[in-house]
């Protein structure tokens, strides 16, 4: 079945390190999006991609950094220059259509 | 500057009631979703609006859109526990980014 795959679930990350998200989807979706989400604040854009090999800042983009090599794969990483970094990730594609599938998350804790 | 916003932001409500709640947003859209969410849990796809009028609906679930007010309803008929989860609506505007912006959601809590 087609999807989007998001792993880990759970993150655990170390003052000070690096940690990356995999997003990998089979939708042949053009379209990428990396959003953030805090308890009471919604979804907020991280970095957004329309198309192989570009991508675009969304509105808290500081501290992240994405690739986006394959069409299938979105990763998402978190540097150290992000101060508060624990929260739920929420990977998602588009592709034809109205539509807007969502993976299934990964929550990262900062310990 | 897109901006979406929807109240409330937690609703208490006991089964058999109804309730109404609002998206509204600042610039022209193209189309309008909601979504459900669990806790812990994705968000599940409940609706796209895509034109001034469109309603649509979905077991206990309503949505409509009006594109000249810039507001978006969700309206709850005669709530259950199942529908215990938070709502969003998110917003796309024109102009081809094709980007969603989301509200800060709805937190819906229905008693017994």
């Amino acid at each position: 079945d087609g999807g989007i795959t998001q792993s880990p679930k759970y993150l655990f990350r170390k003052e000070g390190q690096n940690v990356t998200l995999s997003c990998e989807q089979n939708l042949n979706h053009d379209a990428m999006y990396w959003y953030r989400q805090d308890p009471g604040q919604g979804l907020r854009l991280i970095y957004y991609s329309q198309i192989v090999n570009d991508f675009q800042k969304g509105d808290i983009a500081e501290g992240y950094s994405v690739s986006r090599e394959k069409k299938e794969s979105f990763p998402l990483t978190v540097t150290s220059a992000q101060k508060n970094p624990t929260a739920f990730y929420l990977c998602a594609s588009a592709g034809g259509g109205y539509g807007y599938t969502f993976g299934s998350g990964t929550r990262l804790t900062v310990v | 500057e897109l901006k979406v916003e929807q109240n409330p932001l937690f609703l208490s409500m006991q089964e058999g009631k109804n309730y109404t709640i609002y998206c509204n947003y600042s610039t022209t859209s193209d189309r309008l979703y909601w979504y459900r969410q669990d806790p812990g849990k994705s968000l599940e796809s409940l609706f796209v609006l895509l034109s001034n009028g469109a309603v649509k609906q979905e077991g206990r679930l309503m949505a409509s859109l009006d594109t000249k007010a810039r507001l978006s309803t969700l309206h709850i008929t005669a709530a259950v526990h199942d529908l215990s989860a938070t709502y969003f609506c998110a917003v796309v505007s024109g102009g081809g980014s094709y980007i969603p912006t989301f509200g800060r959601g709805t937190s819906l809590i229905v008693h017994p």
